[in-house]
């Protein structure tokens, strides 16, 4: 059983900049959440994708946006990049369903300067 | 809203040392808990969960209960290891459209040989 992966695994970018980061789900679930983690805090939800549709959101501005795609990877994009969007970026697969434990992929670590 | 509050860090201990590390929540309901761990420079591991009241989750040595009368899920080990030397985040999961993983701040914790 493959478990969640992401990538890269580090990014710098600048200040005004785009980026997307991707998360392939584990096997057989068809669920994706993305959290961001600031240093030193715990994470911080902010958006869930479920069958392709975008199921719930955070308190994040629209330049956060995401995708999933029919095989359930997903993407997250950043748009107009701002010095705090530095953080660890963490995507979860789960499956679809009620109090389904969310599994992890080690994360993209996001500097933007 | 639902919220995590873990006890302040860092927690340093001696090998073999007993290990509590305090979590309450408010929450509406009765959502899962989860207890996850978090290596240096890694994603988030599931350690345990419990579901309902009175639940016990354990993994690795590790123990919580699920204590709906003091809306607590205390984190316990019995002889800590250097190699549990880590940050542990404590969770709720909301399910209002989403499921959301709500996390506290964090607790590092040190074991030394």
């Amino acid at each position: 059983e493959t478990g969640v992966t992401q990538s890269p695994t580090h990014l710098i970018k600048t200040r005004g900049q785009q980026v997307t980061l991707r998360c392939s789900s584990q096997s057989g679930h068809n669920t994706v959440s993305w959290y961001q983690q600031a240093l030193g805090q715990g994470p911080q939800f902010i958006f869930q994708y479920y069958r392709e549709e975008e199921n719930g959101r955070g308190n994040f501005p629209p330049r956060f946006s995401g995708l999933q795609f029919p095989n359930y990877s997903s993407e997250l994009n950043v748009n107009a990049l701002e010095l705090d969007d530095s953080a660890l970026y963490l995507c979860a697969s789960s499956l679809g369903g009620s109090q389904e434990t969310q599994y992890f992929g080690p994360g993209t670590r996001l500097l933007v300067l | 809203g639902n919220s995590v509050t873990q006890m302040e860090g860092p927690v340093t201990l001696s090998e073999e040392a007993f290990l509590t590390i305090n979590c309450t929540y408010t929450a509406t309901g009765y959502p899962s808990l989860f207890w996850y761990v978090q290596y240096p420079g890694e994603g988030l591991q599931l350690l345990l969960k419990a579901t309902k009241a009175d639940d016990k989750g354990s993994n690795k040595g590790f123990e919580a209960t699920y204590r709906k009368e003091t809306t607590s899920f205390h984190l316990e080990k019995g002889s800590v290891q250097v190699s549990d030397s880590a940050v542990y985040f404590c969770a709720l999961m909301e399910n209002q459209g989403a499921q959301k993983l709500v996390f506290g701040q964090g607790t590092r914790l040190t074991i030394n040989p």
